[in-house]
């Protein structure tokens, strides 16, 4: 069936540093690539989304890119902040398959 | 204020007493669905509503059951509860277009403990 492998489960970047979080689906008919970011005690919140007629789309210091042949996608974030630890998920639209998730730590 | 709510926040039990946990949204979404995290298995789709009276099953429904009478809300019911269902739920609603690719907008949880 279809399903979203994420890496890496764990990850601590220097505050800073970027942070790169990476995902491979296996739907080739999905077009749309969502990236969640869950803080503690919350629910995932949508920081950026990408649909399959783009390569590539930013916001700020996020950024998510798209390869559709080689069916992965990942999360690039910036200059990181201590604001930025938390829990990616990234997240295959139609059928809303999430990755098991990225604990982001950034270190001061 | 648009939100997805969640409620109880915090619930302990013990096995086989019912319990329902309520999930409302009021953003006029057609799309409404339930998942549980658990630790190394990030968020499992339970249940998922396309609209009023019309629901599927998603990747681990066993033990749980659903309704959808009205379009805000979407309620989560264990009829018997075992320990294995002791989890961290959420609710999440989202418009529904032709094209697929809608945000899911994510209720605050509920922390289920059953003993």
């Amino acid at each position: 069936g279809e399903n979203v492998e994420q890496h890496p489960s764990t990850l601590s970047v220097q505050e800073g540093d970027s942070a790169v979080i990476k995902c491979t689906y296996s739907d080739s008919a999905s077009n749309y690539f969502p990236w969640y970011k869950q803080e503690l005690g919350k629910g995932p919140q949508l920081i950026i989304d990408i649909r399959s007629n783009v390569g590539e789309k930013k916001d700020q210091r996020i950024a998510v890119t798209l390869n559709k042949t080689a069916k992965h996608f990942s999360l690039h974030i910036t200059e990181t902040q201590p604001e930025d630890s938390a829990v990616y998920f990234c997240a295959e639209d139609d059928k809303i398959i999430f990755g098991k998730g990225t604990r982001l730590h950034i270190l001061p | 204020e648009a939100q997805v709510t969640q409620n109880p926040r915090y619930l302990i039990t013990v096995t086989g007493k019912k319990l329902t946990v309520t999930c409302s949204q009021n953003m006029n979404h057609e799309y409404m669905s339930w998942y549980r995290q658990d630790p190394g298995l990030g968020l499992r789709q339970i249940y998922y509503s396309m609209n009023v009276e019309v629901t599927d099953k998603g990747d681990v429904p066993e033990g749980y059951k659903v309704s959808r009478k009205e379009k805000r809300n979407f309620p989560l019911i264990l009829e018997s509860p075992s320990p294995n269902q002791t989890s961290l739920y959420f609710c999440a609603s989202s418009r529904l277009e032709a094209g697929g690719g809608e945000t899911q907008y994510f209720g605050p949880g509920t922390r289920l403990l059953v003993l």
